[in-house]
């Protein structure tokens, strides 16, 4: 069974730092590119960041480059978030989704549950 | 970016009714376009992928259609289960993104 656990968030200041993590099992992890969803309170989703199965391809929404930054750790079945320089415009629920087998794009077929982030003072 | 321009945002429908809702791409996608539905507390759930293909599972009153900028999302018959948000999604580049949502009600 796929599994998605998201862990890492919780109350920050703003202008301080978080790191989100995302634990993967019931399938071949390095085989399949990797996506943060977010979703602010009452709000829609919103793509945030992905890398491709190999860490070839990683991309993000204008309104987080330069402040976050993906990763993965294939040995370890991870995906991560590192979030600078937090706003309040940030807060929100953080889903981790998987993307294609050996790609990047594509649908998201399994989600976690999600982690709340919450920025404020 | 690619903006993606979902509508409705809302609608209200009876059970049995046809439901349609559209989503258009700033530029050309081709077929990169998934659907998903949201209902309150849970995360989202893949109905439709690359524009037109049918999820695993997913009942077959569900349907897309579309290519390139146009594209619809059709649930056959209304029924009170769907009450949900449903989202599109195209994915032809490195960003990613999401229409603004579509909050289905039953009448």
């Amino acid at each position: 069974e796929v599994q998605l656990v998201e862990s890492g968030g919780g109350l920050v200041q703003p202008g301080r730092s978080l790191r989100l993590s995302c634990a993967a099992s019931g399938f071949t992890f390095d085989d399949y590119a990797m996506h943060w969803v977010r979703q602010a309170p009452g709000k829609g989703l919103e793509w945030v960041s992905g890398i491709s199965w190999n860490s070839g391809s990683i991309g993000y929404a204008d309104s987080v480059k330069g402040r976050f930054t993906i990763s993965r750790d294939n040995a370890k079945n991870s995906l991560y978030l590192q979030m600078n320089s937090l706003r309040a415009e940030d807060t929100a629920l953080y889903y981790c989704a998987r993307g294609k087998r050996y790609s990047y794009g594509g649908d998201f077929d399994y989600w976690g549950q999600g982690t709340l982030v919450t920025v404020s003072s | 970016d690619i903006q993606m321009t979902q509508s409705p945002s809302s609608l209200s429908a009876s059970v049995g009714d046809r439901v349609t809702i559209t989503c258009q791409a700033s530029q050309d996608i081709s077929n990169y376009l998934n659907w998903y539905q949201q209902k309150p507390g849970k995360a989202p759930k893949l109905l439709i992928y690359d524009a037109s293909n049918l999820e695993t599972g997913v009942p077959s009153r569900f349907s897309g259609s579309g290519s390139g900028t146009d594209f619809t999302f059709t649930i056959s018959s209304l029924q009170p289960e769907d009450i949900a948000t449903y989202y599109c999604q195209q994915y032809d580049n490195l960003w990613l993104t999401f229409g603004g949502g579509t909050k289905v009600e039953i009448k």
